[in-house]
């Protein structure tokens, strides 16, 4: 079952301008993850983030985790065209050595 | 250093045959895990197996099963296909096992995409 849903499911972006993204989860996690996917081809890890963190930064990257919300999001700021993909979060629950995925948010950013 | 080799790319099948996928992790990883993607029902996670042991298997029926080899290269096979199982199957490898598995991330390889007919 998918644990995260993320919101919007679709968004159209011109280049240069910032692209947010949310996750919503249902369970006690350990840490949260963001995942990109062009067309259908493998995941490329983004960035991960602690269940004790609550933002972190990675180049164009700023993710905020918020716990008693069971929320996250991911803000990718000055976007590209390279940046068109589907973007997903992933949540390993406590205990567990597995990713749970939401359903991705697909980014498209327009030259 | 390589990343994690999935093999082959694309596969053809006929409703009740039987499929092997293959994957090779990046060298030093140990734990491989299985996901399985189709529009309709996402990303959903099959099996994971560290040191030739299964240690997690998702809930699909046992038409799926996987296994691990000594070199940590992973199978994993489908028999009686049917349609359904038409889907990218992306494996992914971490050095880690256990809790510890996801601190650092999975790195995924670009999958083997199954069209059952």
């Amino acid at each position: 079952s998918q644990q995260g849903e993320e919101d919007p499911q679709a968004l159209s972006i011109q280049e240069g301008e910032n692209a947010t993204m949310n996750c919503s989860y249902k369970t006690s996690i350990n840490n949260l993850q963001w995942y990109r996917q062009n067309s259908g081809r493998g995941l490329v890890h983004l960035i991960l983030i602690r269940s004790n963190e609550r933002e972190k930064h990675s180049g164009r990257l700023r993710v905020t985790l918020d716990t008693s919300k069971k929320s996250s999001s991911l803000l990718i700021t000055a976007s590209r065209a390279a940046d068109t993909a589907s973007y997903f979060c992933a949540t390993d629950a406590r205990g567990y050595s597995t990713l749970t995925f939401g359903k991705g948010t697909m980014l498209l950013v327009s030259p | 250093k390589a990343g994690v080799t999935q093999t082959p790319r694309y596969l053809i099948k006929t409703r009740g045959q039987q499929v092997t996928l293959s994957c090779s992790p990046i060298s030093g990883h140990r734990s491989v895990s299985w996901y399985q993607q189709t529009p309709g029902q996402g990303l959903q996670f099959l099996f994971e197996y560290f040191s030739e042991t299964q240690r997690n298997k998702g809930n699909f029926p046992g038409r799926f099963s996987g296994r691990q080899f000594s070199n940590s290269r992973s199978e994993m096979n489908v028999s009686t296909l049917e349609l359904g199982d038409s889907a990218l199957y992306l494996c992914a490898s971490s050095s880690r096992p256990g809790q510890g598995l996801v601190d650092y991330g999975y790195t995924f390889g670009s999958g083997t995409r199954l069209t059952v007919v």
